[in-house]
């Protein structure tokens, strides 16, 4: 049964910081990993799909890397914003289909 | 292009009452999926629709829940009758075959 775990559950930092969020999964058999932005009482923003043979994607100040063998991803955001602010999901997809989720990281970007 | 679409943004019922939550993908998205998140945990998933088919309903907690999808097209959930562990944000997705989930904002069911 596949497990996704996020680390930190909490983020704070200041305005400007770069900052990595990282991503567990236990069965590396995936067809994608997604990472997912929510924002209080909305739907999930799909921010960046990384397919199982590629390393890395990247969109603006986000990178978000995979490497499947160890069941790992990080999404690196660049000069962080207040409006970054919000949870961030990570999300494998296996060969069901389905999406299976992290807790998510809660992350608040101060002035 | 209308995103995902679903209907009501928020419920609040007694136990025991039925309740219809309602989705609409997006326009020609065969793949429809339903998830739900209880306080404090990690979004599951529920079930997944193939046009009107039920492809996986392994992720559905119990004979309460059942779902449809006539035509293909629009998907209902229906909880009947609702318990207070049912509370929760219910989501719903579509998407083209092997392509990117797009996501409704959710629905928050409250069971009091």
């Amino acid at each position: 049964k596949q497990e996704v775990t996020q680390i930190p559950a909490a983020l704070s930092v200041p305005e400007g910081e770069n900052l990595v969020l990282n991503c567990s999964f236990t069965d590396s058999a995936i067809y994608n990993l997604q990472w997912f932005r929510q924002d209080p009482g909305k739907g999930l923003t799909s921010l960046l799909l990384i397919q199982s043979s590629q390393r890395e994607q990247t969109s603006g100040r986000l990178n978000a890397s995979l490497d499947k063998s160890s069941g790992r991803s990080t999404l690196y955001i660049a000069a962080s914003q207040p409006g970054d602010s919000a949870t961030y999901l990570c999300a494998v997809t296996g060969t069901a289909s389905k999406l299976t989720f992290g807790t998510g990281t809660r992350l608040q970007v101060t002035l | 292009e209308a995103g995902v679409t679903q209907f009501p943004s928020h419920s609040v019922i007694e136990k025991g009452q039925t309740v219809t939550l309602r989705c609409d993908p997006i326009s020609g998205h065969d793949n429809l999926y339903w998830y739900r998140r209880v306080m404090g945990k990690e979004i599951k998933f529920l079930l997944h629709f193939v046009k009107e088919s039920k492809q996986d309903e392994s992720g559905m907690p119990n004979n309460r829940f059942l779902a449809e999808r006539t035509g293909g097209t629009y998907s209902t959930l229906k909880v009947q009758p609702a318990e207070l562990e049912d509370s929760g944000v219910y989501f719903c997705a579509s998407s083209h075959r092997g392509g990117v989930a797009f996501f409704g904002q959710g629905t928050r069911l409250t069971v009091v």
